[in-house]
């Protein structure tokens, strides 16, 4: 089983749609969680920290429950910009590796 | 502010040769983490550097090597190139061990290229 699973899409939805990406991880002891943004051939962008009570970032939500070990990204109001592939990411603090493990990521195709 | 600068962008090399890839941190930012992302493949962590030492490194074989110098920035190399070597190598910075939460910025990526 791999460290961190995600849905690799794609995902095709219309403008204005509300889209919603789950990533499970394996390490139950897994401290810190993230979403990235990558664009075709570039570098990933921190989107968002995602935190134990959720955080919210304009049209972009992300939650974690530690119970089923999972955190999800909620975009609401999809725009033809955000379009691009999504990684979620983990970092495992308490095994002292400081090293972020990505999921392979889901791609969002919004159109128009 | 200057975010994470590599060099260079593009890298051509042949099977066998050795590749020096460059990487220099956030300003106040002390770790260095270099990933490999290879076509259709996701971020495989391969080195992490903070306060000049080398933390942990990936399931990479020892021909990846790289070293971080006094001013934080970093360099990545492979020796005896591969063809598998080819990918786009990211290196990403963020306040390491003196930070709650590990938060990390990546460069734009040096794209290797082994002939």
């Amino acid at each position: 089983r791999k460290e961190v699973e995600q849905d690799p899409g794609p995902f095709n939805v219309p403008e204005g749609a509300t889209v919603a990406f789950n990533c499970t991880y394996s390490n139950s002891a897994s401290q810190s969680f993230f979403w990235y943004r990558q664009d075709c051939r570039k570098e990933p962008k921190l989107l968002m920290s995602v935190y134990s009570s959720g955080n919210e970032d304009g049209r972009f939500t992300a939650q974690l429950n530690r119970a089923s070990q999972y955190i999800s990204l909620l975009i609401r109001d999809s725009k033809l910009s955000d379009s691009a592939t999504y990684l979620c990411a983990v970092d495992d603090m308490d095994t002292g590796r400081r090293a972020l493990t990505f999921g392979s990521g889901t791609r969002l195709q919004v159109q128009p | 502010e200057a975010g994470v600068t590599q060099s260079p962008t593009h890298l051509i090399k042949t099977r066998g040769q050795q590749a020096t890839l460059r990487c220099s941190p956030i300003s106040g930012h002390t770790s260095v983490y270099w990933y490999q992302q290879a076509l259709g493949l996701g971020l495989q962590f391969l080195l992490w550097y903070d306060e000049g030492e080398e933390r942990n490194r990936g399931n990479f074989p020892p021909r990846f090597s790289g070293r971080q110098f006094p001013n934080y920035s970093s360099e990545l190399n492979v020796n005896a190139l591969e063809l598998e070597d080819s990918a786009l190598y990211l290196c990403a910075s963020s306040f390491g061990n003196r930070g709650l939460k590990n938060i990390q910025y990546f460069g734009a990526g040096t794209r290797l290229s082994v002939l």
